[in-house]
């Protein structure tokens, strides 16, 4: 499977714990962008990613969310000390061309995330 | 402020049947507007694209029409099947910026 993957799908944790999620783009992308969804709404902005570069930051995104890129490949997203209203859905998507027209992000399956 | 508003919010038809989702949007100045089928617990998928340009696309039972000057559009379903309940959702991108606006969707249901 060539697409977007993310790691873990699912992911339960008590307030208070710390939680990291993964996405692997689709190779040699090198635009990769954090989305989060709630139930019954569209993607809202978190934050993206140039190659390794962090580019911009929502004001979605407290001091409590940390996402890196390291090595301009895969991403992550770390929430600490996590609170219900983080619960969600985190979805990452990845771009090859962004100065193009028909500039598609394509999307991962997301990770459910569930505070509790 | 770049907005995108859907209508209706959810919608329920039988199979078979043919049903049109609205996208109202404020963005500019404008670059593209997709369309994506997103089932539940699962990621978006691109149905259509269309720049400035292009007023309507088909991609197998799904045509989506634009209009540039009244900044509307539509998906239109042609003979659903169980498989089209979905949620639908309508994003616009601007031509001088990156991010994306997204529509709230529109969840679809199919009965038998």
């Amino acid at each position: 499977d060539t697409g977007v993957s993310q790691d873990p799908r699912h992911k339960i944790t008590k307030r208070g714990q710390n939680v990291t999620f993964r996405c692997d783009p689709i190779s040699e992308h090198n635009r990769l962008y954090w989305y989060r969804q709630t139930l019954g709404q569209g993607p809202e902005f978190l934050t993206y990613f140039q190659n390794e570069a962090q580019l911009e930051k929502s004001r979605l995104l407290s001091d409590r969310f940390s996402a890196e890129r390291p090595k301009g490949s895969f991403s992550t997203l770390e929430i600490q000390r996590t609170e219900q209203g983080d619960s969600a859905m985190y979805l990452c998507a990845s771009t090859a061309n962004p100065g193009q027209a028909y500039n598609e992000q394509f999307f991962g399956p997301g990770t459910r995330l569930t505070v509790l | 402020k770049n907005q995108v508003e859907q209508s209706p919010q959810s919608l329920i038809i039988l199979e078979g049947k043919n049903c049109t989702l609205q996208c109202n949007y404020t963005v500019s100045p404008f670059s593209n507007l997709r369309w994506y089928k997103q089932d539940t617990g699962r990621g978006p998928v691109s149905l259509t694209i269309m720049t400035f340009s292009e007023n309507t696309k088909s991609n197998g039972r799904y045509t989506a029409t634009l209009d540039a000057d009244t900044k509307q559009s539509s998906l239109h379903i042609t003979a659903s099947q169980l498989s089209d309940s979905a949620s639908y959702i309508c994003v616009v991108s601007a031509s001088n910026d990156y991010k994306l606006s997204f529509g709230a969707g529109t969840t679809v249901t199919v009965r038998a």
